[in-house]
């Protein structure tokens, strides 16, 4: 089956720290760029960061440039994003979603189910 | 930072046409995705590359994309595609954009 699942999700006190991870199956992993796409409970979809199949080229939101951190192991089929200073308007669910190209970015095609990051004291 | 628009809500009657617009500058030198969310689910992709349909979209999804304005259009619009529609696009063709989304109502 087809499929990106989320895991990494929590609550977290305002500063710290948080390691999303996404697995994929499927598919071949190594032919697409990825990306992970955040929304706050109520609020419309935010893209956080997309990464392109070899790492080569990385992009983030400016809400996020500094703090977090997108990569990949392709070996493992797994993207991840590592959430550091967290705010809470980081709240939110973060959904990976697959891109349709491997080295531009295109369309997402497939997306995960989402995990929810609560950043709260 | 580029900044797509749309509409926070569009009301159909079952059967009619509705129409969703998503406006930016110069937006139709960009190719622009919708994708659709239903409450509790993830979001599924409807059009891409302004007018393209994915394998299961039903045929009354249709979209467009010229000058500062993208549509999505839905002909003969059923219950079940009550939900909110975003489009996305590239700026410079690295950064996502999403518009703010629009809830559909099916009266």
């Amino acid at each position: 089956e087809v499929q990106l699942v989320e895991s990494g999700g929590g609550l977290v006190q305002p500063g710290r720290s948080l390691r999303l991870s996404c697995t994929a199956s499927g598919f071949t992993f190594d032919d697409y760029a990825m990306h992970w796409v955040r929304q706050a409970p109520g609020k419309g979809l935010e893209w956080v960061s997309g990464i392109r199949w070899n790492s080569g080229s990385i992009a983030y939101a400016d809400s996020v440039k500094g703090r977090f951190t997108i990569s990949r192991d392709n070996a493992k089929n797994s993207l991840y994003l590592q959430m550091n200073s967290l705010r809470a308007e980081d709240t939110a669910f973060y959904y990976c979603a697959k891109d349709a190209g491997y080295d531009n970015y295109w369309y997402f095609d497939l997306w995960g189910r989402g995990t929810l990051v609560t950043v709260s004291s | 930072s580029y900044e797509l628009t749309q509409a926070p809500s569009v009301s159909v009657s079952p059967g009619q046409t509705a129409s969703i617009t998503c406006s930016g500058d110069k937006l139709g030198d960009e190719y622009v995705s919708w994708y659709q969310q239903k409450p509790g689910q993830s979001p599924v992709l409807v059009i891409y590359q302004d007018i393209k349909r994915p394998s299961g979209i039903p045929e009354r999804f249709s979209g467009s994309n010229s000058g500062n304005t993208a549509t999505l259009t839905i002909s003969g619009t059923q219950a079940m595609d009550e939900a909110d529609y975003y489009c996305q696009a590239w700026d410079s063709s690295t950064v996502g954009v999403f518009g703010g989304g629009t809830k559909l109502t099916v009266l």
